[in-house]
């Protein structure tokens, strides 16, 4: 069964938007991380948040994380066109298998 | 680098066929898997491995095996195909120890007529 659960499901926003789009997970982590899978492409490693930490950014990108309520979240500040894709949130279930959400995915209209 | 590499990029396949995905890192990764991705599903682990030599399943194993012989290279065998198992195929590898980001190939689109 699938870890995290991304919510929306799928989002659209203007170009110059932000984007923000939910996790929640079910047990304990060591860490969080968010990918991005452009159409017809492999996944991408956008960032990881360890548990003891609460917020992280890279570059356009912030993470929130709230262990108290198994939950995280990715703004995307000033989207572009190059941001559509779908995002993806995943966690460790034990030391080697990482299980994903469903997405979210992203439409930045021009 | 490379990075991860997948072949072939796109297979049809018969019912009952069989075919063998190969999937080839040169980061020097301990650890490699196999997901499968389906729609409004996610990725799902089909199987993965730790190290050269070893092998372990996943959420969804029933229908494939999978070899290491090499640390760079891990295939996905499918011995007698089955239209469930039309399906887009990545590889992934991550560095050793565990919990550290995974590295994804471009994915290999499988169609079971």
């Amino acid at each position: 069964s699938q870890q995290g659960e991304e919510d929306p499901q799928a989002l659209s926003i203007q170009e110059g938007e932000n984007a923000t789009m939910n996790c929640s997970y079910k047990t304990s982590i060591n860490n969080l991380q968010w990918y991005r899978q452009n159409s017809g492409r492999g996944l991408v490693h956008l960032i990881l948040i360890r548990s003891n930490e609460r917020e992280k950014h890279s570059g356009r990108l912030r993470v929130t994380l709230d262990t108290s309520k198994k939950s995280s979240s990715l703004l995307i500040t000033a989207s572009r066109a190059a941001d559509t894709a779908s995002y993806f949130c995943a966690t460790y279930t034990n030391d080697y298998k990482l299980s994903f959400g469903a997405g979210t995915t992203v439409t930045v209209r021009a | 680098n490379a990075g991860v590499t997948q072949t072939p990029k796109f297979r049809v396949l018969k019912t009952g066929q069989s075919m063998t995905l190969l999937c080839a890192q040169d980061m020097n990764h301990e650890y490699m898997y196999w997901y499968r991705q389906d729609p409004g599903m996610g990725l799902r682990l089909i199987h993965y491995s730790v190290g050269e030599g070893t092998t372990a399943k996943g959420e969804v194993p029933d229908g494939y095996n999978v070899s290491r012989l090499k640390k760079q290279n891990f295939l996905l065998g499918l011995e007698s195909a089955a239209p469930s198992q039309t399906s887009v195929y990545f590889c992934a590898s991550s560095s050793y120890r565990g919990h550290y980001e995974q590295y994804f190939g471009p994915g290999t689109r499988l169609t079971v007529t």
